[in-house]
């Protein structure tokens, strides 16, 4: 079946702008996790959502960074006045439920700030 | 709190050279472990895990085996290949835990 699935593959800004990066799971699955891979910084955990709740958003480097998911499908990270340091590869991960096992990754957006 | 240590790379062999990318954790309670692959330009894609303490996790040649006493879980290939090469990330998740823990991974090369 179909895996998860991220939009764009690759993002190019300038400095201040907004972005919206999106993931869509694989269908049925309850979590949805985001996680950014840079190369100071490896791969770090940013939030995870349990339906349409994000219980856990202590990831977050800073209050630029916010995330939503609707229907308990489609997730968003929204990044506002983007900034160097943003540069990452954002990988979006689904699990059936939250603490069994596996999760499932996407081939992640790799955003690139001016 | 939790983490993960592997051996910095990036580690070139030759083509049917005997693979050990060693991994160690420290963990609170009983952690799952987990090795995941990123090919060139690709996401990351689960190699093989383990949820308990003595199991073997295996798979397209590959074995790693949860090892409690010395927090290890190193990862092994007996005959690598050209089309192995890729960066290998070992993780672990606490048992009440939806984090993911990763090493910072290591780069493996194979030559023809």
């Amino acid at each position: 079946g179909a895996g998860v699935s991220q939009s764009p593959s690759n993002k190019v800004t300038e400095k201040g702008k907004d972005v919206e990066l999106r993931c869509d799971p694989i269908s049925g699955h309850t979590a949805l996790y985001w996680y950014r891979q840079s190369l100071g910084q490896g791969l770090e955990f940013l939030i995870y959502f349990q339906g349409n709740s994000a219980p856990d958003k202590s990831g977050l480097p800073s209050d630029r960074f916010s995330a939503e998911r609707t229907g308990g499908s489609v997730s968003t990270l929204t990044i506002q006045r983007t900034q160097q340091e943003d540069s990452a590869v954002y990988l979006c991960a689904s699990s059936l439920f939250t603490y069994t096992d596996t999760q499932y990754f996407g081939p992640g957006t790799r955003l690139t700030v001016l | 709190g939790d983490s993960v240590t592997q051996m910095e790379g990036p580690v070139t062999l030759s083509e049917e050279a005997f693979l050990t990318i060693n991994c160690t954790y420290t963990a609170t309670g009983y952690p799952s472990l987990f090795w995941y692959v990123q090919y060139p330009g690709e996401g990351l894609q689960l190699l093989l895990k383990a949820t308990k303490a003595d199991d073997k996790g295996s798979n397209k040649g590959f074995e790693a085996t949860y090892r409690k006493e010395t927090t290890s879980f190193h990862l092994e290939k007996g005959s690598v290949q050209v089309s192995d090469s890729a960066v290998y990330f070992c993780a672990l998740k606490g048992g009440s835990s939806y984090k993911l823990i990763f090493g910072s991974g290591t780069r493996l090369l194979v030559r023809p």
